[in-house]
């Protein structure tokens, strides 16, 4: 079975402190992760997948297979960046997602 | 490209009536996903389509919920009889395997059932 988990429902920073989301996932096979970001009143879009190896709006995330993590980080946080972040992963199961929990992130002026 | 279409976008009803939710997914993606949203539970697959054909029902809360997809444009979600527990947000996603499986969200479906 796979699972993602997402520990804080809630992360609250101020403008210019650094952001780390954390994730954990367990899954057997060789996992693709990714993460997705819901802004107010929009809908889900995927922010950036482990594959790219990529940088979006200023994040970054690292899959850590010994750890069987993948924390989405940002140096700096903008309020922008306020949102709803799901960390995501699809493994054998063809092209499933499967969602952790959540994590609202609220960046303070 | 207006990306996948959900309607409609919010849903009132009264508990043991029949609610239907219906989504266009992006032309040319061959798999379609239902999820349900709420803040106890968060994010939930309810059910997937490969080439309009159901793959996994598995997230289904129960027999009063059933999916189809008759063709490869168009899917409907419907809950018979609705309850009060069914109010949540329903979100449709469509993906293209060519494309890296990215799945592609919907506007999603407020329901309440009162």
């Amino acid at each position: 079975a796979q699972r993602v988990t997402q520990p804080e429902k809630l992360l609250s920073v101020f403008k210019g402190a650094p952001v780390e989301l954390k994730c954990n996932y367990s899954y057997s096979g060789s996992p693709e992760l990714f993460w997705y970001v819901q802004y107010s009143r929009q809908r889900l879009q995927l922010l950036l997948r482990h594959i790219s190896r990529e940088s979006i709006k200023g994040f970054t995330a690292d899959l850590n297979k010994g750890e069987t993590s993948f924390h989405l980080k940002k140096p700096f946080a903008q309020e922008e960046d306020s949102a709803m972040y799901y960390c995501a992963l699809t493994g054998n199961a063809g092209n499933m997602l499967t969602f952790g929990g959540g994590t609202r992130l609220m960046v303070k002026p | 490209d207006a990306g996948v279409i959900q309607s409609p976008r919010h849903e009132v009803t009264e508990m043991g009536q029949e609610v239907t939710l219906r989504c266009k997914p992006i032309s040319g993606h061959n798999s379609l996903f239902w999820y349900r949203q709420t803040m106890m539970r968060g994010l939930e697959l309810l059910i997937y389509f490969n080439n309009n054909v159901p793959i996994d029902d598995s997230g289904m809360p129960e027999d009063r919920f059933s999916a189809k997809m008759p063709n490869a444009s168009f899917s409907t979600l419907k809950i018979q009889p609705s309850e009060p527990r069914d109010s949540a947000v329903y979100f449709c996603a469509s993906s293209d395997y060519r494309a890296y499986n990215e799945q592609f969200f919907g506007p999603g479906t407020r329901l309440t059932v009162l």
